[in-house]
């Protein structure tokens, strides 16, 4: 079953924050979070293991709150090159194992 | 270091034609898998292997198959293509299974079926 994100579309303009959501129906052990752009491959940004576990890169962080079975991406003082697909993906008994991703949600960063 | 690699990046098919998207990874990577990504859909679980000569369904299975007889490649038979199966295929990769692993994606192929 699918993760659901929310929202689908977020624009911004340069310098200001977002934040995606995942949640699930089914307990979670993990999430795994991706970034595509157009035309391209997903690339992998990171990946929460544990219930409350934060982790950062460069200005995108994310957190896992596995009582509340989501995760959410936060993007401060956005930058041109975050524009994309954002994907969440949630595995089985926390490995990659039959990785099931979310519908997605495409940001705009505009100048 | 090439990473996975998905062959053809584009194909024109008409339906009741099969083919087979080739993809090969050159990481020793024993989690190999296929997506297909609709617009509005997201990115889809067609077909996975945890190793060689091991395979299994994902959620949308039908009218695909995947065989695994070596650890690098992983291909995709359309067996008689439909045009619902117009969609652009992902190959994906990853060491294991194990917790913590991250996905290499291929390039895509972008398939019409006509």
């Amino acid at each position: 079953q699918q993760p659901v994100q929310s929202p689908q579309a977020v624009i911004l303009r340069e310098g200001e924050d977002a934040v995606i959501n995942c949640s699930s129906s089914k307990a979670l052990y993990s999430v795994h979070w991706y970034r595509q752009k157009h035309g391209e491959a997903p690339v992998f940004l990171m990946i929460l293991l544990k219930g409350g576990e934060q982790k950062g890169h460069d200005k995108i962080s994310a957190s896992f709150n596995e009582k509340k079975q989501q995760s959410s991406l936060y993007l401060t003082a956005s930058q041109l090159s975050y524009s994309g697909t954002y994907f969440c993906g949630t595995g089985s008994g926390g490995s990659n194992y039959k990785l099931t991703f979310g519908k997605g949600t495409l940001l705009t960063v505009n100048p | 270091n090439a990473g996975v690699t998905q062959t053809p990046k584009f194909q024109v098919l008409k339906t009741g034609q099969s083919m087979t998207l080739q993809c090969a990874q050159d990481m020793n990577h024993e989690y190999m898998s296929w997506y297909r990504q609709d617009p509005g859909m997201g990115l889809r679980l067609i077909h996975y292997s945890v190793g060689a000569g091991i395979t299994d369904q994902g959620e949308v299975p039908n009218g695909y198959n995947v065989s695994r007889s070596t650890t690098e490649d992983f291909p995709l038979r359309l067996l008689s293509a439909a045009p619902s199966q117009t969609s652009v295929y992902f190959c994906a990769s990853s060491y294991s299974v194990g917790v913590g692993e991250k996905l290499f994606f291929g390039s895509g192929t972008q398939l019409s079926v006509l």
